[in-house]
């Protein structure tokens, strides 16, 4: 079975500094997709970045990139120039290919301070 | 337009009383999900259902039914509520056959049984 992992419960970043979530994966598949979602208070859960395991070159959104590191089964999350909104709960998903569910590792609390 | 939408958003009702949760996709998707949020913030697949067909049932108890009438539409039916159930209830969906296929999230319902 797949698992996600997330080591940091918690993480603190300033306004305007950059801060990194790891995410750690577990699975004998070659093709699946890693994802990144958003849990603002609102508690929508929102699309932050989408990763194909088949391209090597990783994801950039905007502020948000991605470190996919294939072999080590690492794929942690980096968000430049922090900002207030950006505080939020932060999901690693990983989705099998051909399959539709997500499995989501435990989550990490980000806490912006200006 | 919302995308997945769910009703109500709170809930809150005593043990041993039957409740419905429905949600509705306007984005013409053929997959549909229900996850569960716990209290800790883990959140796992219950359903999955894709063109009006279960095809994912993650253990859950048979208190829980998904009801699906057609394919925009995913209830979900909690027979004889226990105190164990008080949790965030995410619908989902998202189109199968694609390579890029993400899922969208409704906003939750919490459900809180006393």
């Amino acid at each position: 079975a797949q698992t996600v992992t997330q080591s940091q419960p918690e993480m603190s970043v300033q306004e305007a500094e950059t801060v990194t979530l790891s995410c750690t994966y577990d699975t004998s598949e070659s093709d699946y997709y890693l994802f990144w979602y958003k849990q603002p208070p609102s508690r929508q859960m929102i699309l932050v970045i989408r990763q194909e395991a088949y391209k090597q070159q990783n994801a950039t959104e905007n502020r948000f990139s991605v470190n996919f590191q294939k072999a080590a089964k690492s794929f942690s999350l980096k968000i430049s120039d922090s900002q207030l909104g950006d505080a939020a709960m932060y999901f690693c998903a990983y989705r099998r290919a051909g399959y539709s569910t997500l499995t989501f590792g435990k989550g990490t609390m980000l806490l912006v301070s200006p | 337009d919302t995308a997945v939408s769910q009703t109500p958003k709170y809930l809150v009702t005593q043990m041993g009383n039957d409740k419905s949760i429905k949600c509705e996709q306007n984005l013409g998707h053929d997959t549909m999900y229900w996850y569960k949020q716990d209290s800790k913030k883990f959140l796992k697949i219950m359903f999955s259902y894709n063109n009006k067909e279960l095809i994912i049932n993650e253990t859950v108890p048979n208190r829980f039914s998904p009801k699906s009438p057609d394919k925009a539409h995913l209830n979900l039916h909690i027979n004889s509520l226990e105190l164990g159930d008080s949790a965030v209830y995410f619908c989902a969906s998202s189109r199968q056959g694609t390579r890029h296929t993400e899922a969208f999230f409704g906003q939750g319902t919490r459900l809180t049984v006393v």
